[in-house]
């Protein structure tokens, strides 16, 4: 058990570019959540998967944005023209049941 | 939306001494969990309680889910330098999927 992983740690771009990150949840996790935490906040709920179907997605989640699950396994986020408010840390979490995620190092994602 | 409001902003406490934080919301919650974040890292659970009076103890840490489902406590006891990191809490609601909403965090400090 290698835990949550994701790929990149640290990201930075230019505004207007496209960014997409990666997460491999435990193994045997059929559940998937994406998360995005600004400084000073808590994280906040982006969207999750059971198993490949995205089966709930937040308001925050703009046009801009888009996530995939597509074998039911490694998820990726993927980030279109990106703006100065996307710089956020953007974690994964996954989980067997609906209780204990369990959580990734993130991504830190920087916009300049 | 669903709100939790997590106190004290931070903390600054002599080793050795005992910590009290709380979140309390305007819904009621399913579940209660609390999580510690270390700098670059994703939040790590230390403690979930399912059910309402519920009272649970995770080594020197102990936390409570309150009987009317909108508040909760964290303790911990004889702080030691290792204990510095954010804390925060999460409520879920499985009746509106499988998120978790975060409380704003505590930051604790320890001097030894």
């Amino acid at each position: 058990d290698t835990g949550v992983s994701q790929d990149p740690r640290h990201k930075i771009t230019k505004r207007g570019q496209n960014v997409t990150f990666r997460c491999d949840p435990i193994s045997e996790h059929n559940r998937l959540y994406w998360y995005r935490q600004t400084l000073g906040q808590g994280p906040e709920f982006l969207t999750y998967f059971q198993n490949e179907a995205q089966l709930e997605k937040s308001r925050l989640l703009s046009d801009r944005f888009s996530a995939e699950r597509p074998k039911g396994s490694f998820s990726t986020l993927e980030i279109q023209r990106t703006e100065q408010g996307d710089s956020a840390m953007y974690l994964c979490a996954s989980s067997l049941t609906e209780y204990g995620y369990t959580f990734g190092s993130g991504t830190r994602l920087t916009v300049v | 939306g669903q709100q939790l409001n997590q106190s004290p902003q931070s903390m600054f406490i002599q080793e050795g001494e005992d910590v009290s934080m709380n979140c309390t919301s305007s819904s009621i919650f399913n579940t209660w969990l609390w999580y510690k974040q270390d700098p670059g890292e994703g939040p790590v659970l230390l403690i979930a309680l399912y059910k309402a009076g519920e009272l649970t103890s995770n080594g020197r840490l102990t936390a409570q889910f309150g009987i009317t489902r909108k508040d909760s406590f964290l303790n911990i006891s004889a702080s030691i330098p290792s204990d510095v990191g954010i804390y925060f809490c999460a409520g879920q609601d499985l009746l509106s999927g499988n998120k978790l909403v975060f409380g704003a965090g505590t930051i604790l400090r320890v001097k030894s």
